[in-house]
């Protein structure tokens, strides 16, 4: 089975300042996706980032990118410039390439502050 | 705007009573939509697969009985929580994956609060 792992159930950044959020995950598979999910006190789940297993290229998207090391299995994130609206809960999902339907799994998320 | 639509948002009930939870998908048809459930503070857990036209997949541990899954048409997916009771309350959220197009992302509703008092 599938798990997603993430170590660190808090962090803290200032403001403009750069921080990474750590995400592991255990698969035997070599066709997955990884993503990075933000759930703001709205609850509403929004993407971040996407990663295809089969691209070496680290994905970015504005602010936002990861450090994808496959052997590893490791998925981190990087927020540069880090913003106040940047606080709330970051959960690291793997989701297995089927073709018609991909079921997540997600870990335990890691909650962000962003202080002045 | 919303790709993905849940209604009720919030719910109260009384135990012993029925509660249906609605899934919409706005922007597409979705043969696959997921139900998940998230406990305050903590981590959604799949509860089931909805499938347009056939039984729903439900995850070892989740009782089929009770959480009853309806997917009657491309764009709508319903959660029933029968004979609801305390132990049951938590936020409901489904999500929605396109059926053309392979980018593995998931598209997911504002989520249902449900109350058991």
């Amino acid at each position: 089975a599938q798990t997603v792992t993430q170590s660190q159930p808090e962090m803290s950044v200032q403001e403009a300042e750069t921080v990474t959020l750590s995400c592991t995950y255990d698969t035997s598979e070599s066709d997955y996706y990884l993503f990075w999910y933000k759930q703001p006190p709205s609850r509403q789940m929004i993407l971040v980032i996407r990663q295809e297993a089969y691209k070496q290229q680290n994905a970015t998207e504005n602010r936002f990118s990861v450090n994808f090391q496959k052997a590893a299995k490791s998925f981190s994130l990087k927020i540069s410039d880090s913003q106040l609206g940047d606080a709330a809960m970051y959960f690291c999902a793997y989701g297995l390439n089927t073709g018609t339907a991909s079921k997540l799994t997600f870990g335990t998320g890691t909650r962000l502050q962003v202080t002045l | 705007g919303a790709v993905v639509s849940q209604h009720p948002s919030w719910v109260i009930c009384k135990s012993g009573t029925s509660v249906k939870i609605e899934c919409r998908s706005l922007d597409f048809q979705a043969t696959t939509m997921f139900w998940y459930r998230q406990f305050p503070k903590q981590s959604l857990m799949l509860m089931a697969t909805s499938n347009e036209g056939s039984k729903a997949t439900y995850e070892q541990g989740v009782e089929k009985d009770k959480f009853l899954i309806n997917h009657a048409s491309l764009t709508l997916s319903t959660l029933t929580v029968t004979s609801a009771h305390p132990e049951d309350s938590s936020f409901y959220i489904c999500s929605v994956k396109r059926v053309a197009g392979e980018t593995g992302e998931l598209f997911f509703g504002e989520g249902s609060r449900l109350t058991v008092l």
